[in-house]
């Protein structure tokens, strides 16, 4: 079965320092999200993506996040100067198209800033 | 804006026993509801999902109803397992234009033999 996929698992960075996480999307899905979930609190959209720009966005993701689908496979997040309060799972999602149609989330990146 | 109340946890059940996970929205359209479930280590997946009111979704056994009326999704299953260890996120999707699934906290439900 096809699935979503992230890498890497787990990333540790200092703060001020720029992450890129990756994701590869289920190969026929046209939309692509991010979300996050930092410890103990509720998973958050961050963006979502199409036709290769930015859909819509939540207030979270301000000019410190850039989403990019550099090619016709990846789908990256990165974060520009990293804050202790970026430290999170970061789950990314695609689906064949949008509203009620359903959404396919990868494992998730955990991100630890220092 | 949209929003998700979700029972709050950790629940310990022993095997066999009912399960009830309470979710509870509000949403200022018609949402399509959904059941996410995540195994330890794994990511989110879907267990079950409803698009409209009286919709019942099913899956592995576990069942829940959208009710307009009292702006419901709770989660049941008749007979838990331990492998139905894992953490439950009620969410909406919101159909008037937006992508974006708005998530409950999650429920964290451990089951002993």
């Amino acid at each position: 079965e096809p699935e979503v996929t992230q890498t890497p698992s787990h990333q540790v960075t200092q703060m001020g320092q720029e992450v890129i996480l990756r994701c590869v999307p289920i190969s026929n899905h046209l939309y692509f999200y991010w979300y996050r979930q930092i410890l103990g609190q509720k998973v958050e959209f961050l963006v979502s993506f199409y036709n290769n720009e930015i859909s819509e966005k939540s207030e979270i993701f301000d000019d410190q996040f850039s989403v990019e689908r550099p090619d016709g496979s990846n789908f990256t997040l990165k974060i520009r100067s990293t804050k202790l309060e970026d430290s999170a799972m970061y789950f990314c999602a695609s689906s064949v198209s949008s509203g009620i149609e359903t959404q396919y989330f990868g494992p998730g990146t955990r991100l630890l800033v220092l | 804006g949209d929003s998700v109340t979700q029972m709050e946890g950790p629940v310990t059940l022993s095997e066999e026993a009912f399960l009830t996970i309470n979710c509870t929205y509000t949403a200022t359209g018609y949402p399509s509801l959904f059941w996410y479930v995540q195994y330890p280590g794994e990511g989110l997946q879907l267990l079950l999902k409803a698009t409209k009111a009286d919709d019942k979704g099913s899956n592995k056994g576990f069942e829940a109803t959208y009710r307009k009326e009292t702006t419901s999704f709770h989660l049941e299953k008749g007979s838990v397992q331990v492998s139905d260890s894992a953490v439950y996120f009620c969410a909406l999707s919101d159909p008037g234009g937006n992508e974006k699934l708005t998530f409950g906290t999650g429920t964290r439900l451990t089951i002993i033999p």
